[in-house]
């Protein structure tokens, strides 16, 4: 596609319900990033992903939280037992290379209730 | 640590320019880059500067590097009510992920 695609933009869940955030990179960028923007705050790393494999998984807040890749292109972002505090706007961005510009997608709106 | 700092709000009248702060902390960091985020919207990318550049001027926007200081600037000349936004500073790190700031809100206002 011409952009990076999110789905769905917006997502209200019960509170113990898991969801799954999808991302469509450009075709053929090899890095895919997650963010999470919580209201009124910057931007929190998530995950890297570097074609399928992610070396930096280091900003998941908690094991309730996994990502995958497949085929180098389409992520998924899984929250599982979604807690109050999870609600955010979940950033979905990739780039050519590592180092490259990061094109982001217009994010999913996540709402716990 | 890995933070890159900004201040949270600027307040500029229009036709005035605006300059917006970075601070980074990884002297390694290769490039770096300004978005801009529109309310409801996604990131766009403005700018950005190679780091063994001190200065790059697209049209309005001027961006100043000191890499001694670990200091970054984006001066925005004539700024228009559609600058209204908030601005994010962000480092990369060869082919690490990018690190962003905390995002400074700008006001403009007539």
């Amino acid at each position: 596609g011409a952009g990076v695609s999110q789905s769905p933009s917006n997502k209200v869940t019960e509170k113990g319900k898991d969801v799954e955030l999808r991302c469509d990179p450009i075709s053929g960028h090899t890095a895919l990033y997650w963010y999470r923007q919580s209201l009124g705050q910057g931007l929190e790393f998530l995950i890297y992903f570097q074609g399928n494999s992610a070396p930096d998984k280091s900003g998941l807040p908690s094991d309730r939280f996994s990502a995958e890749r497949t085929g180098g292109s389409v992520s998924t972002l899984t929250i599982q037992r979604t807690q109050q505090e999870d609600s955010a706007v979940y950033l979905c961005a990739s780039s050519l290379t590592g180092d490259t510009e990061a094109f982001f997608g217009q994010g999913t709106r996540l709402t716990v209730v | 640590g890995e933070d890159v700092e900004q201040s949270l709000f600027l307040s500029v009248r229009e036709g005035d320019s605006s300059v917006i702060n970075c601070t980074y902390t990884d002297s390694s960091s290769t490039y770096l880059y300004w978005y801009k985020q529109e309310p409801g919207a996604g990131l766009q990318l403005l700018t950005y500067i190679f780091s063994n550049m001190d200065m790059k001027q697209d049209q309005r926007l001027t961006v100043l590097l000191n890499k001694k200081d670990k200091h970054l600037s984006l001066r925005i000349a004539d700024t228009q009510t559609g600058d209204s936004a908030i601005y994010f500073c962000a480092e990369s790190r060869g082919t690490d992920k990018l690190i962003f700031g905390t995002g400074t809100r700008l006001q403009v206002f007539p």
